[in-house]
């Protein structure tokens, strides 16, 4: 079946810019997390949505930083007033729960280069 | 707090030897501890998990990891490399009150022929 997509693969834009990222989670997958990967700081975590609780935004760097989920589905991370250092990829994963026992399913990420 | 070391950044086998790549975690609680791989250009891949029980645990494509709770650790095995088994690796640590993961910085296996 369908795995977790995102788009778009790659995002180039300028420092000072708004970007929108979209993650699709695999059908039926209640679960849906980010994280972020860059070399200086590996892979971090930044927020999950479980079903209609609030979310956790725990991990997001900055109140630049935010995210919303549609429906209990889609997800969009928005990153405001973009600057260099958020230059990384930005993975989706989903998972039917938050229970250890449902694996994580990651995206092949959206690669963000800030100019 | 929660978190995983990997103290290797590359770990480089002749095809067929055996691979070890290691990881260490540093828990409040009770761990539950993940091994994913992420292929060139490609997301991760859940290769295997420890929840409880058994401290061998079986996964994915040969690979197995041993929890040592005295030690704090639980290596990635595999008795015998393939070149495809070139990857990165990332060891990664939850505890049940919240499922994020928190990973490591990844260890690089390179498999040559």
């Amino acid at each position: 079946g369908a795995g977790v997509s995102q788009s778009p693969s790659n995002k180039v834009t300028e420092k000072g810019k708004d970007v929108e990222l979209r993650c699709d989670p695999i059908s039926g997958h209640t679960a849906l997390y980010w994280y972020r990967q860059s070399l200086g700081q590996g892979l971090e975590f930044l927020i999950y949505f479980q079903g209609n609780s609030a979310p956790d935004k725990s991990g997001l760097p900055s109140d630049r930083f935010s995210a919303e989920r549609t429906g209990g589905s889609v997800s969009t991370l928005t990153i405001q007033r973009t600057q260099q250092e958020d230059s990384a990829v930005y993975l989706c994963a989903s998972s039917l729960g938050t229970s250890v026992s449902y694996e994580q399913y990651f995206g092949p990420g959206t690669r963000l280069t800030v100019t | 707090a929660q978190s995983v070391a990997q103290p290797e950044d590359q770990v480089n086998v002749a095809e067929g030897n055996p691979l070890t790549v290691k990881c260490t975690y540093s828990v409040s609680g009770n761990p539950y501890l993940f091994w994913y791989v992420q292929y060139p250009n490609r997301g991760l891949q859940f290769l295997l998990k420890y929840i409880t029980g058994d401290n061998l645990v079986k996964g994915s494509y040969g690979f197995e990891a041993e929890f040592n709770k005295s030690q704090t650790s639980f290596h990635l095995k595999k008795p015998s490399a393939l070149v495809s088994d070139s990857a990165l690796y990332f060891c990664a640590v939850t505890l049940l009150s919240g499922y994020a993961l928190n990973f490591g910085k990844g260890t690089s296996l390179l498999v040559t022929p």
